[in-house]
Order: C-alpha cells, then sequence, then structure tokens
C-alpha cells in the first residue's frame, strides 16, 4: 500500500498559487518526499524533493511539516499547463529494496 | 540522449497470447521499474531491478516474467494474456536509489486484451 495520502482532485484558478497537501503519518527517518507530476498521455515526470527543510526550484516549492508527517507542494502561479495528476511518493535513501510505490495521486484542474 | 524508450506505443493482444514490452534507457541507469497504470488510476508497481542480473517483485507481479541481462535492458514478458491486464505500461529507470537521483519515465506502451 502506499505510504501517502492526497486528495483525490482540487481545483485552482488560473495565474493563482495551489497548495497540494501530502500526509504521510509513517514516514522513517531515511525517507525523502518525492513529487512528480503526471500531464495527460504522458509518463510521469520529476518536480521536486526533500528531507527536512523547505526547498525550491524552477517549478515548485515544497514545504514539509517540522515532524515530517506531511508535506505541501506549492505551485506559485498556476498555468493551463499544470493540470496534471500529481503523485507524493517516499523513497528511502540507500536501501536496496528500492520498492517506489506510488498512490493514486491528486488530480488538479485549473479553471481559465 | 533518447532517455527511456518504450516499444511497441501502442498493441492489441488475443486473450491467451503472449508478448513482450521492450524497454531500453540509454543513461547508465543500474534501477530499472516497470508500473502499470489503468484508466483514471495511479501507478502499481510490477517489478523492478536493482541492476544487471537481479530482479524484485513489485506490488502485482502475476502474469508478468522479467529479466535483466544489461543494464540498458528490462523487458516485460506478458504470459497467456487476459483482459485483467488491458492498462497502460510505464517503464521508468533511476541512476541509484539515493534521494537526488529521480525516475526517469517512458511515454507508455497502450495494452489491449480481448
Amino acid at each position: 500500500d502506499a505510504k501517502t495520502t492526497q486528495p483525490n482532485s482540487m481545483e485552482s484558478n488560473e495565474e493563482e498559487p495551489v497548495h497540494l497537501p501530502c500526509n504521510h503519518s509513517t514516514i522513517s527517518g531515511t525517507d525523502y518526499i518525492h513529487w512528480y507530476r503526471q500531464l495527460p498521455s504522458q509518463g510521469p515526470e520529476y518536480v521536486i524533493h526533500g528531507l527536512t527543510s523547505n526547498v525550491n526550484n524552477r517549478m515548485a516549492s515544497l514545504a514539509i511539516a517540522e515532524d515530517r508527517k506531511s508535506s505541501t507542494l506549492i505551485l506559485h502561479r498556476a498555468t493551463l499547463r499544470d493540470a496534471a495528476v500529481y503523485y507524493c511518493i517516499l523513497r528511502a535513501v540507500m536501501n536496496r529494496d528500492d520498492k517506489i510505490i506510488f498512490g493514486k495521486g491528486t488530480r488538479l484542474h485549473i479553471l481559465p | 540522449n533518447a532517455g527511456v524508450t518504450q516499444t511497441p506505443k501502442f498493441h492489441i493482444l488475443k486473450i491467451g497470447q503472449s508478448m513482450t514490452l521492450q524497454c531500453t534507457q540509454d543513461m547508465n541507469h543500474n534501477y530499472m521499474y516497470w508500473y502499470r497504470q489503468d484508466p483514471g488510476m495511479g501507478l502499481k508497481l510490477i517489478y523492478y531491478s536493482v541492476g544487471a542480473g537481479i530482479t524484485d517483485k513489485g506490488e502485482v507481479p502475476n502474469g508478468y516474467n522479467v529479466s535483466r541481462s544489461t543494464t540498458e535492458d528490462f523487458p516485460l514478458r506478458l504470459e497467456l494474456a487476459a483482459p485483467s491486464q488491458t492498462s497502460v505500461y510505464f517503464c521508468a529507470s533511476s541512476y541509484s536509489n539515493s534521494y537526488n537521483s529521480p525516475l526517469h519515465f517512458g511515454n507508455g506502451t497502450r495494452l489491449t486484451v480481448t
């Protein structure tokens, strides 16, 4: 079973910020939080990852709760091209058993 | 680099037939994965490999087989195809299992079993 839970779907207006939540209450100390997104008819693509501190890159920001039991992917200014399914997954560091499990993700709808 | 290449893009298979889905990557990645995605659902891990000669079962391995004779290739074999195996299949690779080694996905193979 997936170790993360996310809302099934969310809506946001174009050019507004979007906050996508993820719960991972059973996270272990060696788990990194990764986010991927899947555009229509494509394979998933990497977005961002983090361990404890908040992270920023050109695509998004990742805010991680102090107890690490939840995190939020932040799209600062959503565009229509950001409409996709967003997956939050946990990945253990340097664990030979690299069984990466995806949940159902959050389908993000962007309203023009 | 071409990245992760999957062939074929589409295929229709009759019940009971067998086929191999091909996956190759040119990034010298050690880790490779096969996922399936049913309509409107998330990805389910079928098999994965941490290096040539090593494979492990994922969440839904029944009805599938894999091999990893080279670093580049990770074919997925369907024996005795069933309608329940109608799905989109994604192959992915990763340089290592380190936290800063993201998965790279192919564009998928859409398989219909009738």
